[in-house]
């Protein structure tokens, strides 16, 4: 079966330090994988995907994800976080074969980054 | 960017009343399109999965005859909680994609049942 773990409930940075959001999967096969940012009361919105290519993917706001095949983990990082980075973070993944498929969300990472 | 366009955003009715929900994607043609519902501090359950003119298919325990859903054009889907209830209180979002496209979401409906 198809899951996605997001192991930290919540990360705490302090504004100006990098940030890593940790992601790992268990699907069968090359899977597309996502990272999408919750605001309160909010829909999600798309930070970027991994496709295929180069593991180091960009995406808005700064942030990128570096896909591991080996350790199937697609960690969500930035350089320097913003308070504004302060948000729900969502890792989610689908299967590449088939156009039905669909999208299978982690559990959510709370990122609250202190002034 | 693609958007979606979910209305209304908020909700507050009476226990027994249905509610519809609406769903329009606005610069691309949703051929497919889901529904969530998120509760407080958790991720979101995906509910049912339209296809522009086909009946949705529902995920396991979710009751079609509660929620329906109908999706009628590649830019609208529009979801109808029937005789809603305080239990129904919640969180909806709807979701839209394009072949082949991620999936982009709308901003979500909060449906609060008294």
């Amino acid at each position: 079966a198809q899951s996605v773990a997001q192991p930290e409930d919540q990360v705490n940075v302090a504004e100006g330090n990098p940030l890593t959001v940790k992601c790992t999967y268990s699907v069968s096969g090359n899977p597309y994988l996502f990272w999408y940012v919750q605001y309160p009361n909010r829909g999600l919105q798309f930070l970027l995907k991994y496709i295929t290519g180069d593991n180091l993917v960009k995406g808005s706001y700064g942030f990128e994800a570096e896909f591991n095949k080996s350790q199937t983990s697609f960690h969500l990082k930035k350089p320097s976080a913003l308070v504004s980075d302060s948000a729900l973070y969502f890792c989610a993944v689908r299967d590449r074969y088939s156009s039905a498929s669909k999208i299978i969300f982690g559990s959510g990472t709370r990122l609250s980054i202190r002034p | 960017g693609a958007v979606v366009s979910q209305h209304p955003s908020r909700v507050i009715c009476k226990s027994g009343t249905s509610v519809k929900i609406e769903c329009r994607s606005l610069d691309f043609q949703a051929t497919t399109m889901f529904w969530y519902r998120q509760f407080p501090k958790q991720s979101l359950m995906l509910m049912a999965t339209s296809n522009e003119g086909s009946k949705a298919t529902y995920e396991q325990g979710v009751e079609k005859d509660k929620f329906l859903i109908n999706h009628a054009s590649l830019t609208l889907s529009t979801l109808t909680v029937t005789s809603a209830h305080p239990e129904d209180s919640s969180f909806y979002i709807c979701s839209a994609r394009d072949s082949g496209q991620p999936q982009h979401f709308g901003d979500g409906t909060r449906l609060s049942i008294l």
